[in-house]
């Protein structure tokens, strides 16, 4: 099981939007809406800011959102802050009942 | 609110056993799946187990399959997980973390336990 694919880093000056990709194969992401995206900042346990591809949990702010296409999944970040600042992971299930984690990206607010 | 607490994590020599417990509370542990998640120092999230509400259905990474061995006890709502043979490459900090309905995501995560495996 190869981890997904993300860039090991993006950046953004506050206002801006900024999109991160999270690349699979049709065996997990193309194949399934069980995509997720978690936020972790330094120290920290990751927190869960979107499930099945697009959904926002209760308290996750809206300028957070998540989409799919084909084996390719993304998270935009809008009106960036400073407090969005972190290492952002996606994660797909794979299939018999296994799940897999992309590689991290870190998010660096300029 | 809901809390998951690890416990158990400390420096152990390469071969050596561990066992990690995971503490619940806020919410009814016995129905919720649940998971072990690590991180290696620097590196990214590895998702390694599940387990199903009763403990029936178990499924393990295959890089601690045959090693690792996942568990419940929902009177006691804790989770644990045994870890024998380890190796360096296991040191991480181990997260559980709680799957909605087994939906494949996790919305309650632990602090973490940290296990360094070296001689």
């Amino acid at each position: 099981q190869s981890a997904l694919t993300q860039p090991a880093s993006v950046s953004g000056s506050p206002g801006q939007s900024i999109t991160i990709s999270c690349t699979g194969t049709s065996s997990d992401v193309g194949n399934y809406i069980f995509v997720s995206w978690y936020q972790q900042h330094p120290g920290k346990a990751p927190r869960l800011i979107i499930y099945q591809v697009h959904k926002r949990p209760s308290g996750v702010s809206n300028r957070f959102s998540g989409s799919k296409s084909g084996n390719t999944a993304s998270l935009t970040v809008s009106g960036l802050q400073a407090e969005d600042e972190a290492d952002y992971y996606c994660c797909s299930y794979a299939g018999s009942n296994t799940v897999m984690f992309g590689g991290g990206t870190k998010l660096t607010v300029l | 609110q809901v809390q998951l607490v690890e416990s158990g994590g400390g420096l152990v020599k390469p071969g050596g056993s561990l066992r990690l417990s995971c503490s619940a509370s806020g919410f009814t542990f016995s129905d919720y799946y649940m998971s072990w998640i690590r991180q290696a120092p620097g590196k990214g999230l590895e998702w390694i187990s599940y387990i199903s509400l009763s403990g029936t259905n178990i499924y393990y990474a295959d890089s601690v399959k045959g090693r690792f061995t996942i568990s419940r006890d929902n009177a006691k709502n804790s989770l644990y997980l045994q870890m024998n043979s380890l190796r360096a490459d296991d040191t991480a900090v181990y997260y559980c973390a709680r799957d909605p309905e087994w939906n494949y995501h996790f919305d309650y995560w632990g602090q973490g336990a940290l296990v360094t495996v070296s001689s």
